[in-house]
């Protein structure tokens, strides 16, 4: 069954450096999106991705952030300037446009600790 | 107005029982309606969804109950097993199709 597929899976940064966290998305979906999920929390939404630009995005997803489809197979989140609150695990997730249903698939996550 | 309010924030059942999780909204734009089903250290994964226009959809053991004119809908779980026990998230989709999410349920089955 294909799958969403995260890299890495957990990754440790200090305060104020930048990180990419890596995602493949399913290879014919052609919307993708960025959760976060806060330990003990729920999953929040971040920011969706069509068409090689950013379609929605929440108030989470400020100037210290950006997506990117790099190449034909890659979706990233950078985030420039780590902050301690943005620990968490991050989720990478598409869908197809075809069908209706819009099921959105998740990869299983890049924990990341910012010391 | 994008929240959505999910209960019981735990839940403990034995082998056997109906595991019921309810969830209630506000945003009457919301057209869709999945639940997932999350395991330690896992992604969310799709376990059953549902549209505002059905009152209810049953896939296997696992129920979805949708009452649109009170804005919920809630989960049941039939014969609930000790692999069922996992964390469970309601969810509605806005016109964007970025999902919003519930806190969350814990299931833990006993066996």
């Amino acid at each position: 069954e294909p799958e969403v597929t995260q890299t890495p899976s957990h990754q440790v940064t200090q305060m104020g450096q930048e990180v990419i966290l890596r995602c493949v998305p399913i290879s014919n979906h052609l919307y993708f999106y960025w959760y976060r999920q806060i330990l003990g929390q729920k999953v929040e939404f971040l920011v969706s991705f069509y068409n090689n630009e950013i379609s929605e995005k929440s108030e989470i997803f400020d100037d210290q952030f950006s997506v990117e489809r790099p190449d034909g197979s890659n979706f990233t989140l950078k985030i420039r300037s780590t902050k301690l609150e943005d620990s968490a695990m991050y989720f990478c997730a598409s869908s197809d446009i075809g069908s209706g249903k819009n099921i959105q698939y998740f990869g299983a996550g890049t924990r990341l600790s910012v010391l | 107005q994008q929240q959505v309010k999910q209960s019981p924030q735990s839940l403990i059942v034995q082998k056997g029982g109906i595991s019921i999780i309810n969830c209630a909204y506000e945003n009457t734009a919301f057209d869709y309606f999945p639940w997932y089903q999350q395991f330690p250290g896992k992604g969310p994964a799709l376990l059953i969804a549902i549209r505002p226009d059905v009152s209810e959809k049953k896939e296997g053991r696992f129920t979805i109950s949708f009452n649109k004119s009170a804005k919920q809908f809630s989960l049941h779980i039939m014969d609930s097993q000790p692999g069922d026990s996992a964390t469970y998230f309601c969810a509605a989709r806005g016109l964007g199709r970025q999902l919003t999410f519930g806190s969350g349920t814990q299931l833990t089955v006993l066996p």
